[in-house]
């Protein structure tokens, strides 16, 4: 069964600290992985995408990682701040063409001053 | 400025009152998702459309339409609304010439149905 599973749930930290989110999945054929933002009340915002042959991609203070072998993903966040409080959704797409996405569930991240 | 938007962002009603949520994007893009977002679930598809005329079911279809008449706009539609679909709604789009092109999210519809 193709899941994406994502650890922690939650996570408080405080401001300027930098934290780690991961991604575990289990979809096969593989196309690509993404993570997306998501401000309360708000729809998901693109992060990054990564293909199974990219290790690591940055996006200001967003590097995410993905280990095509294991099968899994992590999203760091270097020097927080306050805006970074969201929920974070990895989503693993499968085979090209057929737009299938599944989604984990988030981690949802608050920062404290 | 490139963007979905759906409407209404709060729509609370009874039970069986036939009901549409809009959704446009002005990108053209050929692909368009309506998804429900539910605490401890994550997203779940409901039906896509990879361009005009042709739509597909999601993973969770029951209870929902959808039609993609103009390129521009896909919208849901509630024949019989139920509690159980009580839920905040997502349209989706993105670009089927792009590789690898990210989804654009709406900003979501709440739904409540009594």
């Amino acid at each position: 069964k193709n899941q994406v599973e994502q650890s922690p749930q939650s996570l408080i930290i405080l401001e300027g600290k930098n934290c780690t989110l991961q991604c575990n999945y289990t979809v096969s054929p593989f196309s690509n992985l993404r993570w997306y933002k998501q401000d309360t009340g708000r729809g998901p915002v693109s992060l990054t995408i990564m293909t199974f042959s990219e290790n690591t991609k940055s996006n200001g203070r967003y590097t995410a990682t993905l280990d095509a072998d294991t099968k899994q993903s992590s999203l760091h966040i270097t020097a927080s701040q306050l805006s970074d409080s969201a929920s974070y959704i990895c989503v693993v797409s499968a085979t090209s063409g057929t737009y299938k996405y599944i989604f984990g569930t988030g981690t949802r991240l608050k920062v404290l001053a | 400025e490139a963007q979905v938007t759906q409407n209404p962002r709060y729509l609370i009603t009874v039970t069986g009152k036939k009901l549409t949520v809009t959704c446009s994007q002005n990108m053209n893009h050929e692909y368009m998702s309506w998804y429900r977002q539910d605490p401890g679930l994550g997203l779940r598809q409901i039906y896509y459309s990879m361009n005009v005329e042709v739509t597909d079911k999601g993973d969770v279809p029951e209870g929902y339409k959808v039609s993609r008449k103009e390129k521009r706009n896909f919208p849901l539609i509630l024949e019989s609304p139920s509690p159980n679909q009580t839920s905040l709604y997502f349209c989706a789009s993105s670009s089927r010439q792009i590789y690898n092109s990210p989804l654009h999210f709406g900003n979501g519809t709440r739904l409540t149905v009594t």
